[in-house]
């Protein structure tokens, strides 16, 4: 792996569940990002994060919740899933020092909320 | 509005020949990335530019970035059926550590 993972790989959930999805980095990496990628729209940034405990909204926020209470661990929470956010979920990290802002991206998460 | 637009959005090419992919954006960035992705992978960074008139090379792929024109250019030079994938360029915004995505230029390269 790129130095990050994601847990689960796939999910299958129900309308109005909640969903938690995680991201474990090893690298130390100060940011780290949740996207999601549908077909026609790219890679959006839902939230992301410039620290523990420190995030901020994306251009796709809405219906999302992130936590990072330590570095290597970042969570993003659907608080009650709808159909559409049936996507694919990257999450990236980033040393965000002034010589290296090259994101390195997780394996993905397939949501589907059914 | 912030935005990334690549064209073409598909490309089919036969092997052999030279082919150019553009990437223009609206927000003010010194700083330009372009990703592969296979199909149900993850993104894999190609090119990070961060500079006006940088110009990066690797293998048959060379990309380079006019901050100026906010135009970016990954120009493939005797295509190889390896090089079929979704290519997508990204900004991050001045003074963020935000990124925009283009929605991605899929390649397809003809034997």
């Amino acid at each position: 792996d790129a130095g990050i993972t994601q847990s689960p790989r796939h999910k299958v959930t129900e309308t109005g569940t909640p969903v938690t999805l995680r991201c474990h980095q090893t690298e130390n990496h100060r940011y780290m990002y949740w996207y999601r990628q549908d077909p026609g729209h790219g890679l959006r940034l839902i939230h992301y994060s410039y620290g523990v405990k420190d995030t901020d909204k994306g251009e796709v926020s809405d219906g999302y919740s992130v936590s990072r209470s330590k570095t290597e661990d970042f969570l993003l929470t659907l608080e009650s899933a709808t159909s559409s956010q049936t996507s694919v979920y990257f999450c990236a990290r980033s040393r965000g020092a002034p010589d290296s802002y090259e994101q390195y991206f997780g394996p993905g998460t397939r949501l589907t909320v059914t | 509005e912030l935005k990334v637009e690549q064209n073409p959005l598909f490309l089919s090419m036969q092997e052999g020949k030279n082919y150019t992919i553009y990437c223009n954006y609206s927000t003010t960035s010194d700083r330009l990335y372009w990703y592969r992705q296979d199909p149900g992978k993850s993104l894999e960074s190609l090119f990070v530019l961060l500079s006006n008139g940088a110009v990066k090379q690797e293998g048959r792929l060379m990309a380079s970035l006019d901050t100026k024109a906010r135009l970016s250019t990954l120009h493939i030079t005797a295509a190889v059926h390896d090089l079929s994938a979704t290519y997508f360029c990204a900004v991050d915004i001045r003074g963020t550590y935000k990124y925009i995505f283009g929605t991605g230029t899929r390649l397809k390269v003809l034997a």
